[in-house]
């Protein structure tokens, strides 16, 4: 059974750096194939997809965020870690952590985790 | 980057009704890595439908995929008041993984 589950600030202040990381269970980030994401959404608003680390420590990242974004695993512990950096009100949103294989969609979810950037 | 046009924004229906909706790729997709999520207020997203036409597990027959190449289409033959949601499609074959801007389907 596969399960996902975010951690980290709820309020940040502009400028600040974000960290939120992914706990999971249920497989391992040293299966070929397996990859953990990052998808956020702001209130009323669309999904946008924000970076994806692979097995193989291939990093992928949204074209329009990758200056600001870093995606860690660390497979010991079965975790993933986003930063973001220089954030800005515009950033508030639920941040979901997902589960990924080559060629596959996102399978699994977490809750996700509501940021608020605020001062 | 592949850019997803989902239409309508909003779409109004009641229970029993057919809902068609559309996402538009802004170039074909390989393999048709194309995916449907359905998203309840407050809730997490769920996947539905992938590789354009297959449920995932435990969706209703009444929701199906269909389409290739750059124009795709979700159906739900006959609404159950559960279904009213927010749908959005995606493309997962090539990084970035791009989501359309989803389509509000709400209660007439």
């Amino acid at each position: 059974q596969i399960t996902l589950k975010e951690s980290g600030p709820t309020l940040v202040k502009p400028t600040q750096t974000l960290t939120v990381t992914c706990s999971f269970s249920g497989f391992s980030l040293n299966t070929n194939g397996v990859g953990v994401g990052w998808i956020r959404q702001p209130p009323g608003k669309a999904l946008e997809w924000l970076a994806l680390i692979y097995w193989d420590d291939d990093r992928r990242y949204s074209p329009s965020l990758k200056t600001r974004l870093t995606i860690t695993k660390d497979t010991s512990k079965n975790q993933v870690a986003l930063t973001m950096t220089t954030m800005d009100p515009e950033d508030t949103a639920r941040y979901y952590c997902v589960h990924k294989e080559v060629a596959a969609p996102f399978d699994f979810w977490g809750q996700g985790i509501l940021v608020t950037v605020s001062s | 980057e592949i850019v997803l046009t989902q239409s309508p924004g909003t779409l109004s229906l009641s229970p029993g009704e057919r809902a068609t909706l559309s996402c538009r790729a802004s170039r074909s997709l390989s393999n048709d890595y194309l995916a449907w999520y359905q998203q309840k207020p407050g809730q997490t997203p769920r996947l539905l439908i992938y590789g354009a036409s297959r449920r995932a597990t435990g969706i209703p027959d009444r929701f199906s995929g269909s389409g290739s190449g750059t124009d795709f289409t979700l159906t739900i033959s006959r609404l159950e008041p559960e279904d009213f949601a927010l749908y959005s499609c995606q493309q997962y074959g090539r990084s970035p993984y791009t989501f359309g801007q989803g389509t509000k389907l709400e209660i007439k």
